[in-house]
């Protein structure tokens, strides 16, 4: 069973700071995707990372695939109370079909 | 319909009653995907399909049952609902494991 941490868990930061948060397992993936839900709604994609120590922007959110591809981070520069949501990383394995999502972080961004 | 389609979106059921949960898609998405989500927190995988006419077991089967006749339709069945399978439940297709997941608005099922 692959394995996805995500912490923190819990995350309340007031508008304007900045935040990470990380997404580790001990299993190798071939790409991994970050997603943000919203109270009463499915998650919708940010980004889907596929290579190794690649980087990508979403304006203030900047995505981090780990060189080893098991782990990823999500930083958010001057946090928006618009950004307040689950943020779940879900990993996929080359070859199969199976997704696994990870335990999420529920960000709160209070004006 | 366009998009991921999920039926009902609410139910409260009775412990050992049967219930199928509906899930249909019109993006001709070969994969799709039952997850639940227990506590406003991660999705755990429940059966997923590569394609129709073939499932997987995910991480929770237990308790679960799928089949994929056609690439639109999959539903989700609950032979005999214990109070543990209360959740809220999600219904996802993707055209391939890289692409983006779309998800239905959820299925939230109280069984008591």
């Amino acid at each position: 069973t692959q394995l996805l941490e995500q912490s923190p868990q819990f995350l309340s930061i007031q508008e304007g700071e900045n935040l990470t948060v990380y997404c580790n397992s001990s299993s190798v993936f071939s790409s991994l995707q970050w997603y943000r839900q919203e109270p009463g709604e499915g998650p919708v994609l940010l980004v889907t990372v596929v290579t190794g120590g690649e980087v990508k922007k979403l304006k203030r959110l900047t995505f981090q695939f780990g060189d080893a591809r098991k782990d990823s981070s999500l930083h958010i520069t001057a946090a928006q109370p618009g950004d307040t949501g689950l943020y779940l990383c879900a990993g996929a394995t080359g070859g199969y079909q199976k997704v696994t999502f990870g335990t999420g972080t529920k960000l709160q961004v209070i004006p | 319909i366009a998009g991921i389609t999920q039926a009902p979106t609410s139910q409260i059921l009775a412990a050992g009653r049967r219930m199928t949960l509906r899930c249909t898609q019109d993006m001709r998405h070969n994969a799709m995907y039952w997850y639940r989500q227990d506590l406003g927190l991660g999705l755990r995988l429940i059966h997923y399909s590569n394609t129709a006419g073939t499932t997987g077991k995910g991480e929770v089967p237990d308790g679960y049952s799928v089949s994929r006749a056609n690439t639109d339709d999959f539903p989700l069945t609950l032979a005999s609902a214990v109070p543990s399978q209360t959740s809220v439940y999600f219904c996802a297709s993707r055209l391939t494991t890289n692409t983006e997941a779309f998800f239905g608005q959820g299925t939230r099922l109280t069984v008591v």
